[in-house]
């Protein structure tokens, strides 16, 4: 159980397009998925908390115009990068936080973009 | 604010020693700690937590973790290392308040040498 997946697992798309990437669970109702990024060799670093039917909340220094987090049911959050460049390459993982019982967050295999 | 340390990039390890990855945090009230490993190019696998009451917490692949409140430690431990363990390992740590967001250590990567 506590199966959560990502959809690209990889990404190659060129400067100024948008790329969306999406992250169920998929034995479990999520009412919390975070989205995480993580540069080679380093740790993770929250981007932002979504809970379902509401706004996301962003960690400082994030843009939430150009990273859109839609989390419109309670199995599927959708990150949409805008207008993506070189630097926003990078390891994008998701976690989801069942609704009930234990408070574990439960990660997706994570999507690799590259902007080319 | 709540905090993790790992002060081990690497541990070098022979399969078959037991191995020990160390995890210190900072947290204000009670610490719910998690350990996750990663492998390459991969998400992060929940391994274990520690909420409440025993301070030995028991894992996935044989792997557990100890809770000592006194020096705010929570190192990983197993009794035999595999040459599959090599991998990269997470201590996190959130607060007891009713926010979820968990905060990462710098991870440190696990060799096992055969």
């Amino acid at each position: 159980g506590a199966v959560v997946s990502q959809h690209p697992s990889w990404v190659i798309c060129k400067s100024g397009t948008s790329v969306k990437i999406e992250c169920r669970s998929l034995d479990f109702q999520a009412t919390t998925m975070f989205w995480y990024r993580q540069f080679p060799k380093q740790s993770l670093m929250l981007m932002a908390t979504s809970n379902e039917g509401s706004k996301a909340t962003y960690e400082q220094g994030v843009e939430k115009d150009k990273f859109l987090i839609n989390h419109a049911s309670l199995t599927l959050s959708t990150l949409t990068v805008t207008s993506a460049h070189p630097e926003d390459s990078s390891f994008y993982i998701c976690s989801a936080s069942a609704s009930k019982g234990p408070i574990t967050q439960y990660f997706g295999p994570g999507t690799r973009l590259t902007v080319l | 604010a709540q905090s993790v340390a790992q002060p081990e990039d690497q541990v070098n390890v022979a399969e078959g020693n037991p191995l020990t990855v160390k995890c210190t945090y900072s947290v204000s009230g009670n610490p719910y700690l998690f350990w996750y490993v990663q492998y390459p190019n991969r998400g992060l696998q929940f391994l274990l937590k520690y909420i409440t009451g025993d301070n030995l917490v028991k894992g996935s692949y044989g792997f557990e973790a100890e809770f000592n409140k006194s020096q705010t430690s929570f190192h990983l431990k197993k009794p035999s290392a595999l040459v599959s363990d090599s991998a990269l390992y997470f201590c996190a740590v959130r607060d007891g308040t009713g926010f979820q967001k968990l905060v990462f250590g710098t991870g440190t990567r696990l060799l096992v040498s055969p």
